[in-house]
């Protein structure tokens, strides 16, 4: 069973526009939560996270915004560029933080 | 620094051989991860080490799998004998226990058993 979900597993956009990539997880002990961007034939690397206490956290073009009561967190890149091109994964963590439960990704595309 | 380092990059091999991957993770970190990334299930977490102690191995798939890490500088995952469902892209990643879950991961090893 899934503990992280992300039920998009592609999107398209056109450059300029707002990405938005959800995620949902099932697993209440998860409070810290990461994406991090994966290009082809790399390894994936980090994005941005956030803490439960928190219900936003922005780093330039990146907003991750998390809404607990509904298990839901979703990425925004504004404006959207063509570099960003690439496999999104959410990911969570929860005490003694040891670990992260990847999704399964979702691929997206920025239109030129 | 040159970041986590994995080898073979590719490996072509067929069933029932044995397959060893191997990983190098940055210098100070302290915990190391094994990944497997397929189409069907995404990134999964095969097992992890801290301070070179294997703490998680829940997600090995079987017994043919199997990883040590002799000493703080390198790991090895092996598969034997393998079949073609492993087929898929290995990642490597270490951490810091101050970096608070930040992974850095290794550029993958793509696994092809014919």
């Amino acid at each position: 069973d899934q503990q992280v979900k992300q039920n998009s597993p592609s999107l398209s956009v056109q450059e300029g526009r707002i990405s938005i990539l959800n995620c949902d997880y099932t697993n209440s002990m998860f409070d810290y939560f990461l994406w991090y961007k994966k290009y082809p034939a790399e390894g994936p690397t980090f994005l941005i996270s956030i803490s439960s206490i928190k219900d936003k956290n922005e780093d330039g073009r990146f907003t991750v915004f998390l809404n607990k009561s509904a298990k839901h967190l979703s990425l925004h890149i504004v404006p959207s560029q063509p570099g960003d091109s690439a496999v999104y994964f959410c990911a969570a963590s929860a005490p003694p933080y040891d670990k992260v439960i990847f999704g399964p990704g979702t691929s997206l595309s920025v239109i030129p | 620094d040159a970041g986590v380092i994995q080898s073979p990059r590719h490996e072509v091999t067929e069933m029932g051989q044995e397959v060893t991957l191997r990983c190098k993770p940055i210098s100070g970190h302290n915990s190391l991860f094994w990944y497997r990334q397929t189409m069907m299930r995404g990134l999964e977490l095969l097992i992890y080490f801290n301070n070179n102690v294997p703490i998680d191995d829940s997600g090995m798939p079987e017994d043919r799998f199997s990883a040590k890490m002799p000493n703080a500088s390198f790991s090895t995952l092996k598969i034997q004998p393998s079949e073609p469902r492993d087929s898929a892209v290995y990642f490597c990643a270490s951490s810091s226990n101050r970096a608070y879950n930040e992974q850095f991961f290794g550029p993958g090893t793509r696994l092809t058993v014919l």
